[in-house]
């Protein structure tokens, strides 16, 4: 999985309390990327960073925020859970523009 | 509206037959992706088809990119169970912004 790490890989939680998953990346890569994927729709981008403390929205970014404060670190926040934010989320990373992103194993959210 | 589209979404076959997936989108990008998800796994990039007319081979599949008709084909020769998995292809309408499909789920049958 190209050296990105992703946790917690499961998570359950309750309507209405805020969760952070955290991607973590051993390349160096420049770029990282949040997804969720829900059957039916393939892959979304979220947000993405491209360089610390810069970071730009996705396709579907209501409702999550993220933050960058180091090279290898991203994290998502969901500021106060839903169940429509039930889905599984891959972090990406890469080299940017048109380049490959690698991504990582996935993290589970199930909001109750 | 910025779409991908994939068929067949889900995809039965016997071992040793030929069989094609097609992904078309809906604007001008000049750079198709095809991803492979096996269950509870990452995605696995396969290829990346960089102009029109470009084609890619590894192994069994071959992957093809027609930009003036938007439509990429990616093309099972004599599939293998080992083959079995969801299939993604994406396109990239603007750096970063990365389109996917809704995946084929393919599964290859004895």
């Amino acid at each position: 999985d190209a050296g990105i790490t992703q946790s917690p890989r499961h998570k359950v939680t309750e309507t209405g309390t805020p969760v952070t998953l955290r991607c973590h990346q051993t390349e160096n890569h420049r770029y990282m990327y949040w997804y969720r994927q829900d059957p039916g729709h393939g892959l979304r981008l979220i947000h993405y960073s491209y360089g610390v403390k810069d970071t730009d929205k996705g396709e579907v970014s209501d409702g999550y925020s993220v933050s960058r404060s180091k090279t290898e670190d991203f994290l998502l926040t969901l500021e106060s859970a839903t169940s429509s934010q039930t889905s599984v989320y891959f972090c990406a990373s890469g080299w940017g523009g048109k380049n490959i992103q690698y991504f990582g194993a996935g993290t589970r959210l199930s909001v109750l | 509206e910025l779409k991908v589209e994939q068929n067949p979404l889900f995809l039965s076959m016997q071992e040793g037959k030929n069989y094609t997936i097609y992904c078309n989108y809906s604007t001008t990008s000049d750079r198709l992706y095809w991803y492979r998800q096996d269950p509870g796994k990452s995605l696995e990039s396969l290829f990346v088809l960089l102009s029109n007319g470009a084609v890619k081979q590894e192994g069994r599949l071959m992957a093809s990119l027609d930009t003036k008709a938007r439509l990429s084909t990616l093309h099972i020769t004599a599939a293998v169970h080992d083959l079995s998995a969801t299939y993604f292809c994406a396109s990239l309408p603007k750096d970063n912004d990365m389109r996917f499909g809704a995946g084929t789920r393919l599964t290859v049958k004895p």
